[in-house]
């Protein structure tokens, strides 16, 4: 079954700093990835995808993540976090169940950015 | 831009009432969602619909049911809620085949 793990509940980053949150995925073939953010009192909002090819990624806001097949892993990064990237971020895998998707997710990460 | 629309935002209501979840969305897509968040952020599928037919049924209590009346509405009813079922219910909507989901602000449920 598609599974996805997130180690790092809650991660403290000084303004200007770089991110860095983790994420291992479980599944049987090529999966898709996503990261996820849901800002205070808000739906998820999509920060980048990845689909089968460049396993480096760009999303929104400066983001970035790898797709790492050896690893299983799909790690998100910031070269500099702003105070406005204080909110919890999720990563998901996708799994195609007929004509829908079923997105399994972590259990978060919670960022707080530091002054 | 929200384009997935929940209503109500908030509601509060008594062990055994019964509650209904609004969403409907404008982008367009074939599928809908529902997801259950609890208080610790944990998001769940609960049910799916691509062009008002069920897809996805998760094993949810049974006083729990979704009604489509067509691909850009999907409204959650609970029939007799209980306190478990305080959490935020996230609608959302996709394209068939590409996993990536637009999703709605929520509706935070508090049960007393």
């Amino acid at each position: 079954a598609q599974s996805v793990t997130q180690p790092d509940a809650r991660v403290t980053v000084s303004e200007g700093a770089s991110l860095q949150l983790r994420c291992k995925y479980s599944y049987f073939g090529t999966p898709y990835l996503f990261w996820y953010v849901q800002y205070p009192r808000q739906g998820l909002q999509l920060l980048l995808k990845y689909y089968p090819g460049d396993p480096v990624v760009q999303g929104v806001n400066g983001f970035e993540a790898e797709f790492s097949k050896s690893n299983s892993s799909f790690h998100l990064r910031k070269a500099s976090v702003h105070w406005s990237d204080w909110a919890v971020y999720f990563c998901a895998v996708s799994m195609q169940q007929g004509t829908g998707s079923k997105l399994s997710f972590g259990k978060g990460a919670k960022l707080t950015v530091s002054p | 831009e929200t384009a997935v629309f929940q209503t109500p935002n908030y509601h509060v209501t008594q062990v055994g009432n019964e509650v209904s979840f609004n969403c409907k969305q404008t982008l367009g897509h074939d599928t809908m969602y529902w997801y259950k968040q609890d208080s610790k952020k944990l998001l769940k599928i609960m049910f799916s619909y691509n062009n008002k037919q069920l897809i996805v049924n998760e094993t949810v209590p049974r006083r729990f049911s979704p009604q489509s009346s067509d691909k850009a509405h999907l409204n959650l009813r609970i029939k007799s809620v209980e306190p478990e079922d305080s959490a935020v219910y996230l609608c959302a909507s996709s394209f068939p085949g590409t996993g990536q989901l637009y999703f709605g602000e929520g509706s935070k449920l508090t049960v007393l």
